[in-house]
């Protein structure tokens, strides 16, 4: 089975510039997680989905990022324009929860990451 | 708020066993999660408690006592590919997974 599947795997680009990271969930997968990784700051939610909505942004660090989900199969995570201290490793993770409202046990499944590096 | 806190490095020799520690405060406490992260890797899913006890999975077995806010990690016959950062992650409520800032372990011969 396919995993979830990211894109670019390494992106280097200049302060200033617009970059766009891709999100391919697991099929079926219902819910979507767009996640920050620093050593200082460890791993930190941005933002998630269920069913393509955005449920919580609280974690998006500030008007630069944006994200959406057009559909159950794609999503996208834009920062315009990006700073030096936007370098991280970007990683998006999928789970199927299933009920309404709560979160579940379900595990996440991530993908292999987007390390960014800003100049 | 959440709190998650784990030691920030362990070292153990190969064979051994080791235990990693993590503490957690939260409101509404729905399961905790146990992730291992190779370097330059995604996190993948070890294991899952939401009841008080042991869970044992193979050479690696997870603890929760929910009463203390405490659960552990433990890692028998140790070799060194299990040479990873290993993650706790608490979920509560209808609010997302919070992860620790991981334990980096480092196998030794």
């Amino acid at each position: 089975d396919a995993g979830v599947i990211q894109s670019p795997r390494h992106e280097v680009t200049e302060m200033g510039q617009e970059v766009t990271l891709r999100c391919k969930p697991i099929s079926g997968h219902n819910s979507l997680f767009w996640y920050r990784q620093t050593m200082m700051r460890g791993l930190e939610l941005l933002i998630y989905f269920n069913n393509n909505v955005p449920i919580d942004d609280s974690g998006m660090p500030e008007d630069r990022f944006s994200a959406k989900m057009p559909n159950a199969s794609f999503s996208t995570l834009k920062i315009q324009p990006s700073e030096p201290r936007d370098s991280a490793v970007y990683f998006c993770a999928s789970s199927l929860i299933r009920g309404q409202g709560a979160l579940g046990n379900q595990p996440q499944h991530f993908g292999d990451g987007t390390r960014l590096s800003i100049l | 708020g959440q709190n998650i806190d784990q030691p920030t490095e362990m070292t153990a020799t190969e064979g051994a066993i080791v235990q990693i520690n993590c503490t957690y405060q939260t409101s509404g406490f729905n399961g905790l999660f146990w992730y291992q992260q190779h370097a330059g890797e995604a996190p993948t899913f070890l294991s899952y408690n939401v009841l008080d006890g042991l869970e044992e999975k193979g050479r690696f077995s997870s603890f929760l006592s929910r009463s203390k806010g405490y659960s552990y990690l433990l890692l028998k016959e140790l070799q060194m590919k299990d040479s990873a950062s290993y993650l706790c992650a608490a979920l509560s409520g209808n609010t997302p997974l919070v992860f620790g800032k991981g334990t980096r372990l480092s196998v030794i011969a």
